[in-house]
């Protein structure tokens, strides 16, 4: 069966990365691409942006350019999302989940389970 | 970018009956729309896709309809399990991919 499974929970202070990893397991991992979705507490989904797991294409949302750095390993059949320069707003859930290859698919059919990220001085 | 708002907000139903959810697109989005049920705690799951399409698994009861900027997911008879928080996301002109703010259904 398809599964994403996701590192833990991080606490970072204001300034730092984080980088969080999406094992993916159950399906050919090259034939998808992962898109990194996050929720703020109590808010809702926030899209981040899509890296294709069999050319390493990507693209970020605008608001996250310059800090965000999608990344997969193949060899391990695991995705990457790293932020940089944490704020306190960067506070939340992140998300991967399965998307297309090429481009964004008609829907995120498999998540992983979340992982949250808190930032705090 | 293209803003998905959902009405209502909130919906106060009861088991059995009919719910109808809307999303409205700021520009035509064709059929490029999605439908996401999220349970406290847990991660959205896909419910519908391009509009109409249920995804593996999802019961008949939950439908969707519509096209271009107007798009309606249906819950024909509420099941206890069906009251969560529903998103409406888009992907036409990607990038970027957008989400609706959510309308809770809650128990009435």
């Amino acid at each position: 069966q398809v599964q994403l499974v996701q590192s833990g929970a991080e606490v970072k202070k204001p300034g730092a990365s984080v980088k969080v990893s999406c094992k993916a397991s159950g399906y050919t991992f090259t034939s998808y691409g992962i898109s990194w979705v996050r929720q703020a507490p109590g808010q809702g989904l926030e899209w981040m942006g899509w890296i294709s797991a069999y050319n390493g294409n990507t693209n970020y949302a605008q608001k996250l350019q310059g800090r965000v750095t999608m990344t997969t390993d193949t060899s391990t059949s695991t995705a990457y999302m790293e932020l940089r320069s944490l704020r306190s707003d960067d506070t939340a859930v992140y998300y991967c989940a399965r998307d297309g290859v090429w481009y964004s698919s008609g829907g995120f059919d498999y998540w992983g389970q979340g992982t949250l990220v808190t930032v705090s001085s | 970018e293209i803003v998905l708002t959902q009405s209502p907000a909130t919906l106060s139903l009861s088991p059995g009956e009919r719910a109808t959810l809307s999303c409205r697109a700021s520009q035509s989005v064709s059929s490029y729309l999605a439908w996401y049920q999220q349970k406290p705690g847990q991660a959205p799951r896909l419910l519908i896709y391009d509009a109409s399409n249920r995804a593996t698994g999802i019961p008949a009861r939950f439908s969707g309809s519509g096209s271009g900027t107007d798009f309606t997911l249906t819950i024909s008879s509420l099941e206890p399990e069906d009251f969560a928080v529903y998103y409406c996301q888009q992907r036409s002109n990607w990038p970027p991919t957008t989400f609706g703010q959510g309308t809770k259904l809650e128990i009435k």
